[in-house]
């Protein structure tokens, strides 16, 4: 069974903080697909990022940094200098790989970023 | 990247009726489509998966009677509650999957839609 753990369900900052986002998984297939997705008070799942399991380089995009390590089965979710606009609900993702391809997500994180 | 709408995005309804959710893709061809619900301040959860002409596959727990899932054509696929109740008030979220996202699992969500049962 696929599963996803973040354990921190709400965060608060002040802008210009840096903050990371938190998800350890479980899976017993070697190949698999890691996501993170940012759902603002609209609703709308807006995508970030996919990564599979046999990429473990970190990638850097803009002030959104992940970080990926197979040994702790984390994929963690950085965001450097916080804005107002990213506060939201961020969800970490996981799926099976080849034809198995359901999407288990995490509970959700709440990020408040305050002026 | 690829455009997924749902139609209507908020619907009120008085308990008992039916309710019926269109979910699109709007440029290219969705060989798979999901559905999700998402109580408030809680995470998605998977209610079906249907490929395109064939039956929906329920997750556990999900009603198939009730949810009645169509996926008639490559770009369309549409949800129904039944006799909605209160309890059936949430957010539902389709998602999409064309050929090319099949070995990566790429998928394109739509905005959400609102369902208020009264």
């Amino acid at each position: 069974a696929q599963k996803v753990t973040q354990a921190q369900t709400e965060i608060s900052v002040v802008e210009k903080e840096d903050v990371t986002l938190d998800c350890v998984y479980e899976t017993r297939d070697t190949t698999y697909y890691l996501f993170w997705y940012k759902q603002p008070p609209s609703g709308e799942l807006v995508f970030l990022i996919r990564r599979n399991s046999f990429d473990e380089q970190n990638e850097i995009s803009g002030r959104y940094s992940w970080n990926f390590q197979k040994s702790t089965s984390s994929f963690n979710f950085t965001i450097t200098a916080s804005q107002v606009v990213d506060s939201a609900v961020y969800f970490c993702a996981l799926s099976r790989g080849g034809s198995n391809y359901k999407l288990t997500f995490g509970k959700g994180t709440l990020l408040t970023v305050n002026p | 990247g690829a455009v997924v709408s749902q139609h209507p995005s908020r619907v009120i309804c008085k308990s008992g009726t039916s309710v019926k959710i269109e979910c699109r893709s709007l440029d290219f061809q969705a060989t798979t489509m999901f559905w999700y619900r998402q109580f408030p301040k809680q995470s998605l959860m998977l209610m079906a998966t249907s490929n395109e002409g064939s039956k929906a596959t329920y997750e556990q727990g999900v009603e198939k009677d009730k949810f009645l899932i169509n996926h008639a054509s490559l770009t369309l696929s549409t949800l129904t509650v039944t006799s909605a109740h209160p309890e059936d008030s949430s957010f539902y979220i389709c998602s999409a999957r064309g050929i090319l996202g099949e070995e990566n699992n790429e998928q394109f969500f739509g905005p959400g839609t609102r369902l208020t049962v009264l």
